[in-house]
């Protein structure tokens, strides 16, 4: 059974500060790994995806992979209140394009 | 733009009622999802297709059926309507292909069965 788990949260943080938000998963033969941000009411929509050890950075978000330790992660810097939302981390397996999702982390970010 | 529609976004039904939530995508992806949601569960997968009249079974299809007679269009129909099925149910396409791929969302169809 292959597992992504997060944080429920909420993760509170002030206005301006570094949102830094966690996933790990289960299955080694992990390929693809991204995150969507889903406001309240709201669909997910894809802010990051990442396949590669290491860093990528986007505006304010950061995707960090390190697949030795099974974990990807999601920095946001210069939070903003206008990213509180739900956060989901996804990840596909080689062979596979149907993704398994976390839960979710929800953030607040408050002036 | 990428385009993924549902035919309601609130639906009120009774217990035991046939239910259908319809999904276009004008994107001629290959690939198309049903999935649902809930506090707490996040997203599951309740039925997936990947070409026209072909489908599989996600991680909780009890209770649920789906049609893809077009590319563009997947349904997913329950055919006894519970109260245990009320949730925020969406829908989903993606390319086919590995490697990165978005998949595009609809804006969800919040069903209430009572």
């Amino acid at each position: 059974q292959k597992e992504v788990e997060q944080n429920s949260g909420p993760l509170s943080v002030p206005e301006g500060a570094i949102a830094s938000l966690n996933c790990t998963y289960s299955d080694r033969g992990s390929q693809s790994f991204f995150w969507y941000r889903q406001y309240s009411g709201k669909s997910p929509e894809l802010i990051m995806f990442i396949y590669s050890n290491g860093d990528k950075e986007d505006g304010r978000f950061t995707a960090q992979l390190n697949k030795a330790s099974q974990y990807v992660s999601l920095l946001i810097r210069d939070s903003q209140p206008s990213d509180s939302a739900t956060y989901l981390c996804a990840v596909t397996s080689g062979g596979s394009y149907i993704p398994t999702f976390g839960r979710g982390t929800s953030l607040i970010v408050h002036p | 733009d990428v385009k993924v529609t549902q035919s309601s976004r609130y639906l009120v039904k009774r217990t035991g009622e046939k239910v259908f939530l319809e999904c276009v995508q004008d994107m001629d992806h290959e690939n198309m999802f049903w999935y649902r949601q809930d506090p707490g569960l996040g997203l599951r997968l309740i039925y997936f297709s990947y070409d026209v009249k072909m489908k599989e079974k996600g991680d909780i299809p009890e209770g649920y059926s789906v049609s893809r007679e077009k590319k563009e269009r997947f349904s997913l129909i329950l055919e006894s309507a519970s109260t245990n099925q009320t949730s925020m149910y969406l829908c989903a396409s993606r390319e086919t292909g590995q490697g990165f791929k978005e998949q595009y969302f609809g804006p969800g169809t919040r069903l209430t069965v009572t």
